[in-house]
């Protein structure tokens, strides 16, 4: 299987710290995803891009179609941003990443 | 707009019994996708509806099975249930569906079979 990498699995950050999670894939996508969920189940679509780069406040993705691999970046990190998150990269289905456990500690 | 909708949210089951969860996707959403989540094997795709047509399918035995009605509702149904069954199951809804559309989650139905 193993169609999405996704580092590291689990990350512990002092508050204020620029965090960064990898994603690589193998499978041909029209779309990358990258989800958060939150303890209690909920998931969020965080970004969808197909290629270069998007910011939404802290948060920023970018993704390389070419080398099949996307970041997702958070600056000065919080602990309201203790969560899951994980890529989905979408061609006919979605695939997903194993996630990537973030704590962020005041 | 109201957001996505599951129901029950949560759902005890014994092997050998069959369930059916519900999504109701938001307005104008066409495009309904089921999801499997366990700790086991994360999250898995199930399969896509748009436009009561079944457009996609994961690699899940022929025990899961769904529908898409007119007014988008979804609905899935797991018959034989297993103890492998258990997870939590997440529907979300989009416009076009595809991967290139957001998606939108919902809460979640979590299934423990016993």
């Amino acid at each position: 299987k193993n169609e999405v990498e996704q580092s590291p699995q689990n990350l512990t950050a002092q508050e204020g710290e620029f965090i960064t999670i990898n994603c690589s894939y193998s499978v041909g996508i029209s779309a990358l995803h990258w989800l958060q969920q939150h303890p209690g189940g909920g998931i969020v679509s965080l970004f969808m891009l197909s290629s270069g780069k998007k910011k939404h406040g802290r948060l920023i993705a970018t993704i390389n179609i070419q080398e099949k691999h996307s970041s997702l970046h958070i600056t000065a990190s919080h602990p309201r941003d203790s969560a899951v998150y994980i890529c989905a990269p979408t061609g006919n289905q979605f695939y997903f990443g194993t996630g990537t456990s973030l704590t962020v500690i005041p | 707009k109201a957001g996505v909708t599951q129901t029950p949210r949560y759902l005890i089951k014994t092997r050998g019994q069959q369930v059916t969860l519900s999504c109701s996707p938001i307005s104008g959403h066409r495009s309904v996708s089921w999801y499997q989540q366990t700790p086991g094997q994360g999250l898995q795709f199930l399969f896509e509806y748009f436009s009561e047509t079944q457009r996609n399918k994961g690699n899940f035995p022929g025990r899961f099975s769904g529908r898409q009605f007119s007014n988008s509702r979804s609905e899935m149904n797991v018959s034989t249930l297993e103890l492998g069954d258990s997870a939590l199951y997440l529907c979300a809804s989009s416009f076009r569906g595809r991967g290139d559309y957001e998606q939108y989650f919902g809460p979640g139905t979590r299934l423990t079979v016993t």
